[in-house]
């Protein structure tokens, strides 16, 4: 069965500070799709990136940067830079392919504060 | 280009009581997902449309829950006889391909 682990339940930095927070997936699925979701306060769950399992190129956008590593089966995320915005819970997410269906199943998340 | 909407975004209901929450997907995507999510928790998957065939229902999708999606657009989830343990966030997401794109949510709360 397909399992995401998110070993950090919650972290607290200080502006500025940069941080990393970890993801561990479970699959036998040869291809696959892995996913970062945000969740702030008003609980819209807000779609940050998507890597495919046969790209393992990092990628950086802005402060945001993502290293997946198939060998470890993790799917890190890191924050240069961290701002009181970017407090949150985060989920990571693998899809597992049913009938079609690009299900998701979640980490438990990831709750982030930021503090000034 | 608008986002997934839900409605109504709160419910609170009695126990026994039936209630109806509604999820209209983006335009253009003919997938649709509804997902429950607990305090402290991950989404959970409970069922799946193509269009408006359903495809897949989890097992956390009890006889007392009822999903549809009538002409490929909107999607209604209904839950019937309600109990406490129904009270969660139900999130619907809607995808053209991989990237599933969520609504706000509609937080129910049984007493």
């Amino acid at each position: 069965a397909q399992k995401v682990t998110q070993a950090q339940t919650e972290i607290s930095v200080v502006e500025k500070e940069d941080v990393t927070l970890d993801c561990v997936y479970e699959t036998r699925d040869t291809t696959y799709y892995l996913f970062w979701y945000k969740q702030p306060p008003s609980g819209e769950l807000v779609f940050l990136i998507r890597r495919n399992s046969f790209d393992e190129q990092n990628e950086i956008s802005g402060r945001y940067s993502w290293n997946f590593q198939k060998s470890t089966s993790s799917f890190n995320f890191t924050i240069t830079a961290s701002q009181v915005v970017d407090s949150a819970v985060y989920f990571c997410a693998l899809s597992e392919q049913n009938q079609g269906a690009q299900k998701l199943v979640f980490g438990q998340g990831t709750r982030l504060t930021i503090n000034p | 280009d608008t986002g997934v909407s839900q409605d109504p975004r709160h419910k609170i209901t009695k126990r026994g009581q039936n209630v109806t929450f509604r999820c209209d997907p983006i335009s253009e995507h003919n997938r649709l997902y509804w997902y429950r999510q607990t305090l402290g928790q991950g989404p959970e998957f409970l069922t799946y449309f193509q269009n408006e065939a359903q495809l897949e229902k989890s097992r956390l999708l009890s006889d007392r829950f009822s999903a549809e999606r009538p002409k490929g657009s909107f999607s209604t989830l209904e839950i019937q006889r309600t109990e406490q343990g129904d009270s969660a966030m139900y999130l619907c997401a809607s995808s053209e391909q991989e990237t599933q794109y969520f609504g706000p949510g509609t937080r129910l709360l049984v007493l």
